[in-house]
């Protein structure tokens, strides 16, 4: 059963336009999401946060959106920059006993210059 | 400040062996989570530990065990090797456990294959 869901394995864009990555989630109990990057044998960086109590949050070219009530979030970048060519998770923790991080499968991510 | 580091980088072991691995949190840090990453099924979560304790556990067998130190290290240990459990080994810490809203960084992780 899968509480964090990117249903996209995949995205393409062009260097300049915006991308759009995708999070659905089905536990009411999370309570922060968090966007990590990927690149190939490296570990996970920690990109972005957002806390339930909010609907947006930006970082510079970063900005996450929730919607609780869809129990979906977003990361927009603008500009999109070749050097955003990675893998993106999403995941979710919730406050308590059990506020371990879940991660969707993640998409990757394609800037063509 | 140093990052999360986990040790080795890279490991080859055989069927049927056991194998440590080993993380040192971000100085400060108290709790320690660790996550394996196949490819097409993202970071799915082992075990986290906080003061030297196992908080939560992920379904994985009993062969996969954890601990963590008085000084917040944490090492993990896989016993009876089997070929699925080749993978990207991910560590990660963080300042507290049980808060939620607390970022979590990882180490650059341990490349385990099983030959």
């Amino acid at each position: 059963d899968q509480q964090v869901k990117q249903n996209s394995p995949s995205l393409s864009v062009q260097e300049g336009r915006i991308s759009i990555l995708n999070c659905d989630y089905t536990n009411s109990m999370f309570d922060y999401f968090l966007w990590y990057k990927k690149y190939p044998a490296e570990g996970p960086t920690f990109l972005i946060s957002i806390s339930s109590i909010k609907d947006k949050n930006e970082d510079g070219r970063f900005t996450v959106f929730l919607n609780k009530s869809a129990k979906h979030l977003s990361l927009h970048i603008v500009p999109s920059q070749p050097g955003d060519s990675a893998v993106y998770f999403c995941a979710a923790s919730a406050t308590g006993a059990n506020s371990k991080l879940t991660f969707g499968k993640g998409i990757t991510l394609s800037v063509r210059p | 400040k140093a990052g999360v580091t986990q040790t080795p980088r890279y490991l080859i072991k055989t069927r049927g062996q056991q194998v440590t691995l080993s993380c040192s949190p971000i100085s400060g840090h108290r709790s320690v989570s660790w996550y394996q990453q196949t490819p097409g099924q993202g970071l799915q979560f082992l075990f986290e530990y906080f003061s030297e304790t196992q908080r939560n556990k992920g379904n994985f067998p009993g062969r996969f065990s954890g601990r963590q130190f008085s000084n917040s290290r944490s090492e993990m240990n896989v016993s009876t090797l089997e070929l699925g459990d080749s993978a990207l080994y991910l560590c990660a810490s963080s300042l507290e456990w049980g808060r939620g809203n607390t970022e979590a960084f990882f180490g650059q992780g341990t490349r385990l294959t099983v030959v």
